[in-house]
């Protein structure tokens, strides 16, 4: 059974620090990997997306990923409080996000000013 | 581009009744996805279509739920005899080939 791991916090960051969010899978198999952010009552909104080992950096926010721990975490850089959500870690099999994704449970970050 | 959109926003319904949702999928996005979420919980996979055609169900998906798509454009989630555990955010994405799903603000099920 896939299974993706989060702790679900809260994580409490003070504004303007690094905030560091991990996630593991279970499936070897998992070729795809999303951070989406979820802000209370709101739908997942796509974050960042990583296929191949290394970091992949977008404004604030780098992804990096380690296949062979099976190891995906989201840094977002000088935190703001407007980053205070649940960020939810997401794989699926497939090379593009084709099949269903499994979602953790999510993490929720509070950006402290 | 006018993202994924879903009706209605909520639902109350008494337990026994049937209810739908439908999804519009963002345009030019042939696949589409329905999820369900609890509280507390990441959204979890329950079915999904490549145009018109459904290409893989949960085993969350009872007998209960059926999904369509009938033209490959908007598609509709049912879900038959509702019981209370059936109270959720029920989600609906969509993507083009190998590229991420992107997410409607959901319709939230609530059973009485």
């Amino acid at each position: 059974q896939k299974e993706v791991e989060q702790n679900s916090g809260p994580l409490s960051v003070p504004e303007g620090a690094i905030a560091s969010l991990n996630c593991t899978y279970s499936d070897r198999g998992s070729q795809s990997f999303f951070w989406y952010r979820q802000y209370s009552g709101k739908s997942p909104e796509l974050i960042m997306s990583i296929y191949s080992n290394g970091d992949k950096e977008d404004g604030r926010f780098t992804a990096q990923l380690n296949k062979a721990s099976q190891y995906v975490s989201l840094l977002i850089r000088d935190s703001q409080p407007s980053d205070s959500a649940t960020y939810l870690c997401a794989v699926n099999l497939s090379g593009g996000g084709a099949d269903g994704l499994t979602f953790g449970k999510g993490t929720h970050l509070i950006i402290q000013p | 581009d006018t993202g994924v959109s879903q009706n209605p926003r909520h639902k109350i319904t008494k337990r026994g009744q049937n209810v739908t949702f439908r999804c519009d999928p963002i345009s030019e996005h042939n696949r589409l996805y329905w999820y369900r979420q609890t509280l507390g919980q990441g959204p979890e996979f329950l079915t999904y279509f490549q145009n018109e055609a459904q290409l893989e169900k949960s085993r969350l998906l009872s007998d209960r739920f059926s999904a369509e798509r009938p033209k490959g454009s908007f598609s509709t989630l049912e879900i038959q005899r509702t019981e209370q555990g059936d109270s959720a955010m029920y989600l609906c994405a969509s993507s083009l080939a190998n590229q991420p799903q992107h997410f409607g603000d959901g319709t939230r099920l609530s059973i009485l």
